[in-house]
């Protein structure tokens, strides 16, 4: 069965701390995962894309990390501000066009001051 | 980069009636667009997807009466949802997926919080 399972559920830090989030998932085929931030009451927003061959991508303080051999992946947050509150959402999709994806539920990430 | 609108932002109707919702990209030809729905701390569930000219595509479960899709140009889906009930109170979001854009890519619209009282 196709899953995304994502930890911690949630989780909260102090403004300026580094925080990393993870993704586990059985999904077959494989063909890329993304990581979203979804601001309350927003749409998601897309963070980074990555292909089987990527193992690695950056965007700003965030970077992502792929692991397909493990099938994990992280998402790391640098130097977290405020506006970095939010669910960060690990999708897999499962077909080249892109158009099968497969949700986790996301972890709630507080940033206090 | 590319913009998904999506009207209204909230709603609120009453049990029976019927609520439209539009989804607009803005700065591209959308030839796919994605209807989800998500329910508080749960993950998007998508309902079904529909390309320019076509039928919808509904996934398992979802009523294609109750819930009717509508996608008649390549900037424009509208989702009905018909005789609403209470349980249909949810965030309805879509997403759009373009030719001229990254293969794999969808751009998610803002979403629509529907209350069905």
């Amino acid at each position: 069965k196709n899953q995304v399972e994502q930890s911690p559920q949630s989780l909260i830090i102090l403004e300026g701390k580094n925080c990393t989030l993870q993704c586990n998932y059985t999904v077959s085929p494989f063909s890329n995962l993304r990581w979203y931030k979804q601001d309350t009451g927003r749409g998601p927003v897309s963070l980074t894309i990555m292909t089987f061959s990527e193992n690695t991508k950056s965007n700003g303080r965030y970077t992502a990390t792929l692991d397909a051999d493990t099938k994990q992946s992280s998402l790391h947050i640098t130097a977290s501000q405020l506006s970095d509150s939010a669910s960060y959402i690990c999708v897999v999709s499962y077909n080249q066009a892109g158009t099968a994806l497969i949700f986790g539920k996301g972890t709630t990430l507080s940033v206090s001051s | 980069g590319a913009v998904v609108s999506q009207h209204p932002s909230w709603v609120i109707c009453k049990s029976g009636t019927s609520v439209k919702i539009e989804c607009r990209s803005l700065d591209f030809q959308a030839t796919t667009m994605f209807w989800y729905r998500q329910f508080p701390k749960q993950s998007l569930m998508l309902m079904a997807t529909s390309n320019e000219g076509s039928k919808a595509t509904y996934e398992q479960g979802v009523e294609k009466d109750k819930f009717l899709i509508n996608h008649a140009s390549l900037t424009l889906s509208t989702l009905t949802v018909t005789s609403a009930h209470p349980e249909d109170s949810s965030f309805y979001i879509c997403s759009a997926r373009g030719q001229s854009r990254a293969v794999y890519e969808q751009y998610f619209g803002p979403g629509t919080r529907l209350t069905v009282t």
